[in-house]
């Protein structure tokens, strides 16, 4: 099994629609989570960043941590075309760790 | 937000070249900077973690020899790929950890590809 697992995908939903991105994990030490989007030929850009459980927002994007069930997910509100891309998970233990990254889901939003 | 400049974006070369892989930190120090390889459709997969006036720490299975790694300023890690082949053609990316907040940032990758 390996550390992080993340369904690859793709996912295609109507603009306007609530996504939903999720990835499970094993290690029980992770404490930080890093949700990255990846456009292609271009490199992950960081989205959210979150430590332990708990849910962080910011403009469309939520991102929600439970440590309990080893689960964390991306919500993305009235998806937009624009949205269209690679959305990575990454954990770490802790801030000098080097993360562990998910495959990516690839996301496809279709106006 | 952080920036990750890396350069060149695109290396097309003859089998036997060396190529050199520039990655900048614009506004913030980074005493570590990564290096990964991407394949299609695949996650990262990290070469080697690079520390600011040291050498760097290679993953398994990754030839040291191969893949050169300096990492001489706060703001600039290089990458040398050394006498290439077809098989080393892939996409470089490179980050650098915000020393910080300890965030990762990337910078837009290298497409390497050897004739």
């Amino acid at each position: 099994q390996k550390e992080v697992e993340q369904d690859p995908g793709p996912l295609s939903v109507p603009e306007g629609a609530i996504v939903s991105l999720n990835c499970t994990y094993s290690n029980s030490a992770f404490q930080y989570f890093m949700w990255y989007r990846q456009y292609s030929r271009k490199g992950p850009e960081l989205l959210m960043y979150t430590y332990s459980s708990g849910n962080k927002e910011d403009g469309r994007f939520t991102a929600q941590v439970d440590k309990s069930s080893k689960y964390i997910s991306l919500f993305i509100r009235d998806s937009q075309p624009s949205d269209s891309a690679t959305y990575l998970c990454a954990m770490s233990a802790g801030g000098s760790y080097i993360p562990t990254f998910g495959r990516g889901t690839s996301l496809i939003v279709h106006p | 937000g952080a920036v990750v400049s890396q350069h060149p974006s695109r290396v097309i070369c003859k089998s036997g070249t060396s190529v050199k892989i520039e990655c900048r930190s614009l506004d913030f120090q980074a005493t570590t900077m990564f290096w990964y390889r991407q394949f299609p459709k695949q996650s990262l997969m990290l070469m080697a973690t690079s520390n600011e006036g040291s050498k760097a720490t290679y993953e398994q299975g990754v030839e040291k020899d191969k893949f050169l790694i300096n990492h001489a300023s706060l703001t600039l890690s290089t990458l040398t790929v050394t006498s290439a082949h077809p098989e080393d053609s892939s996409f470089y990316i490179c980050s650098a950890r915000d020393s910080t907040d300890g965030t990762q940032h990337f910078g837009d990758g290298t497409r390497l590809s050897i004739l």
